[in-house]
């Protein structure tokens, strides 16, 4: 089955900086790709999502991008802020087969003041 | 509001005694899962539902029950908790409706039960 392996599990950048989380995922026939944000005391939110017909998609200050060949994806934050502090989570699924998502093991992102 | 309402979401308890905790969405989803969340293992799936009457097995079932009766409602039971059971709780929805173009697929989750077992 799917697995998917993400880095790093913490990361701490200054403020207004850039910040880059790394995923892989194994199963080649995986076509959907989300990655959610969880604040503090609350349950993980969609933030930005990429599927296999695209290789890059942006959204203001945040933007992933798919390797489909190498099976990487990441996510991308620039001029970093405060509120960006919480844990991000990727994933992979293939929506023709289930709609079984596989979680990364998350990466907890400090923004420092 | 379209979300998912998770009960209670704070629960100390002690080995062997049953509960459940509720799940409820109104976004007449057709699929619904469990997920506990523990440090440095992310979240990892424990049943999950397609639509009412179906229900199959995560990655970390034992010890766990659920049901399927109504669309709207995924209880997770524990029968005979034990303290490996302690976890912070997810249960999230989605429409399945739609390709992997459209908006099928994404996840809604709930606010989250905290579980102790003492």
């Amino acid at each position: 089955g799917e697995n998917v392996e993400q880095h790093p599990s913490t990361l701490s950048v200054q403020e207004g900086d850039s910040a880059v989380i790394k995923c892989t995922y194994s199963d080649s026939a995986s076509n959907y790709f989300p990655w959610y944000k969880q604040e503090l005391g609350k349950g993980p939110q969609l933030i930005i999502d990429i599927r296999s017909n695209v290789g890059e998609k942006k959204d203001q200050r945040i933007a992933v991008t798919l390797n489909k060949t190498a099976k990487h994806f990441s996510l991308h934050i620039t001029e970093t802020q405060p509120e960006d502090s919480a844990v991000y989570f990727c994933a992979a699924s293939n929506k023709n087969r289930d709609d079984k998502i596989i979680f990364g093991k998350g990466t907890r992102l400090h923004i420092l003041p | 509001e379209a979300q998912v309402t998770q009960n209670p979401r704070y629960l100390i308890t002690v080995t062997g005694k049953k509960l459940t905790v509720t799940c409820s969405q109104n976004m007449n989803h057709e699929y619904m899962s469990w997920y506990r969340q523990d440090p440095g293992l992310g979240l990892r799936q424990i049943y999950y539902s397609m639509n009412v009457e179906v229900t199959d097995k995560g990655d970390v079932p034992e010890g766990y029950k659920v049901s399927r009766k109504e669309k709207r409602n995924f209880p997770l039971i524990l029968e005979s908790p034990s303290p490996n059971q302690t976890s912070l709780y997810f249960c999230a929805s989605s429409s399945t409706r739609g390709t992997v173009f459209s908006g099928a697929n994404v996840l809604t989750f709930g606010a989250g039960s905290r579980l102790t077992v003492l």
